[in-house]
């Protein structure tokens, strides 16, 4: 079974700072897609940036990034020139691609508070 | 134009009693899920249908009934409501060839 941890349940940040949301995950499997999805107070679920585990190249969407490695199965997000925008539940997530049964397994999230 | 809709956005409700949620996408996408937020905002999936047919149930009481009309729509119904069923339920969708799942607004269900 796939498991994805979020050991930090809560961040704080000032604006226009950077900052960094850790995420690790557990899987025997070689192909696989990660995802960090926010959720601001009015809870829609909003993908912020996805990672194709087959590509070494990290992901970038903007001001936001990630770290991902492999061998040491981490993927932690990069949130650069933090805005008021960006507090919200971040939540890591992972999912193995086989077709009609694929699905998101999710860490706990972290709480991110940016600071004006 | 919303993409994946769901109604109500709110339901309040006493325990025992039965209701549905509703949920609609026109991406045209082959697979829909539901995902239950639970008080402490952990999110698991429930249930996801291909095409009309379910496909992923996770050990979700029988007291949770997914329908699929047709593959625009996945319905939930719960009979016989319990305290413990209080959270945001949430409807997904995605196209066989991404990976990507669009999500719902959600639906806060309280029961009282």
């Amino acid at each position: 079974a796939q498991t994805v941890t979020q050991s930090q349940p809560e961040m704080s940040v000032q604006e226009a700072e950077t900052v960094t949301l850790s995420c690790t995950y557990d899987t025997s499997e070689n192909n696989y897609y990660l995802f960090w999805y926010k959720q601001p107070p009015s809870r829609q679920m909003i993908l912020v940036i996805r990672q194709e585990a087959y590509k070494q190249q990290n992901a970038t969407e903007n001001r936001f990034s990630v770290n991902f490695q492999k061998a040491a199965k981490s993927f932690s997000l990069k949130i650069s020139d933090s805005q008021l925008g960006d507090t919200a539940m971040y939540f890591c997530a992972f999912m193995i691609y086989t077709g009609a049964n694929s699905k998101l397994t999710f860490g706990k999230g972290i709480t991110l508070s940016v600071r004006p | 134009d919303t993409a994946v809709s769901q109604t109500p956005k709110y339901l309040v409700t006493q325990m025992g009693n039965d209701k549905s949620i509703k949920c609609e996408q026109n991406l045209g996408h082959d697979t829909m899920y539901w995902y239950k937020q639970d008080s402490k905002k952990f999110l698991k999936i429930m249930f996801s249908y291909n095409n009309k047919e379910l496909i992923i149930n996770e050990t979700v009481p029988n007291r949770f009934s997914p329908k699929s009309p047709d593959k625009a729509h996945l319905n939930l119904h719960i009979n016989s409501l319990e305290l413990g069923d209080s959270a945001v339920y949430f409807c997904a969708s995605r196209s066989m060839i991404s990976y990507e799942q669009y999500f719902g607004p959600g639906t806060r269900l309280t029961v009282t």
